[in-house]
């Protein structure tokens, strides 16, 4: 399967602990994107990546999020102390640099 | 005001019936359109971009309307495999490079026998 894979694909964690979600785009997409769900929302923009370099970052992204692509292919998106509004579907997405983004099937977090 | 605006629906309609959707965006500076559909606790998955000229794919024609910032897709001889979210979506770059998709909350479809 050459799409966009993340993992884990459900992570339930209890509230103050740290998780770490990862992306493995397209193989040629020099493009990521981390993008968040809530229920009955449509995907909320979080963070982008050109390569390794991190271009946008959204406001959403507080202090306690943080994202890194170390070597311009797979990402990792790391949220510490999880709290219960953290809860929502982790959806990556990558592009070649055209308009179309491919998502990979999302991480659903669950923050007891 | 939203950044892109949808009914959320749902829209219940029998099979074979044809079926539109609407959708407003706030940014006249917005330069790429697109409908996503996302099945229930899957990921988006482009159905198609949206080109000023409007554009078809089969059954489905996306329209849009610079003017008014309106955006449609008409779902003709609706299927039950038709069935999902339809998510307007808008290129969140300004500037002209991609950037950023901005997605309403989606029209929920639902086609019965």
């Amino acid at each position: 399967d050459t799409g966009v894979s993340q993992d884990p694909r459900h992570k339930i964690t209890k509230r103050g602990q740290n998780v770490t979600f990862r992306c493995d785009p397209i193989s040629e997409h020099n493009r990521l994107y981390w993008y968040r769900q809530t229920l009955g929302q449509g995907p909320e923009f979080l963070t982008y990546f050109q390569n390794e370099a991190q271009l946008e970052k959204s406001r959403l992204l507080s202090d306690r999020f943080s994202a890194e692509r170390p070597k311009g292919s797979f990402s990792t998106l790391e949220i510490q102390r999880t709290e219960q509004g953290d809860s929502a579907m982790y959806l990556c997405a990558s592009s070649t640099g055209t308009d179309t983004q491919y998502f990979g099937p999302g991480t659903r977090l669950t923050v007891l | 005001r939203k950044e892109v605006e949808q009914d959320p629906g749902p829209f219940n309609v029998p099979e074979g019936a044809t079926v539109a959707f609407n959708c407003t965006y706030s940014n006249s500076a917005s330069q790429s359109f697109f409908w996503y559909r996302q099945d229930c606790r899957k990921e988006p998955k482009l159905l198609m971009s949206v080109y000023s000229s409007g554009n078809e794919d089969g059954r489905f024609t996306a329209q849009l309307n610079r003017a008014s910032q309106y955006i449609s897709l008409l779902i003709r001889d609706s299927k039950l495999s038709d069935s999902a979210t339809y998510l307007c979506v808008v290129n969140g770059n300004y500037g002209g490079s991609q950037g950023n998709l901005i997605f309403g909350k989606g029209t929920k479809l639902s086609v019965k026998p």
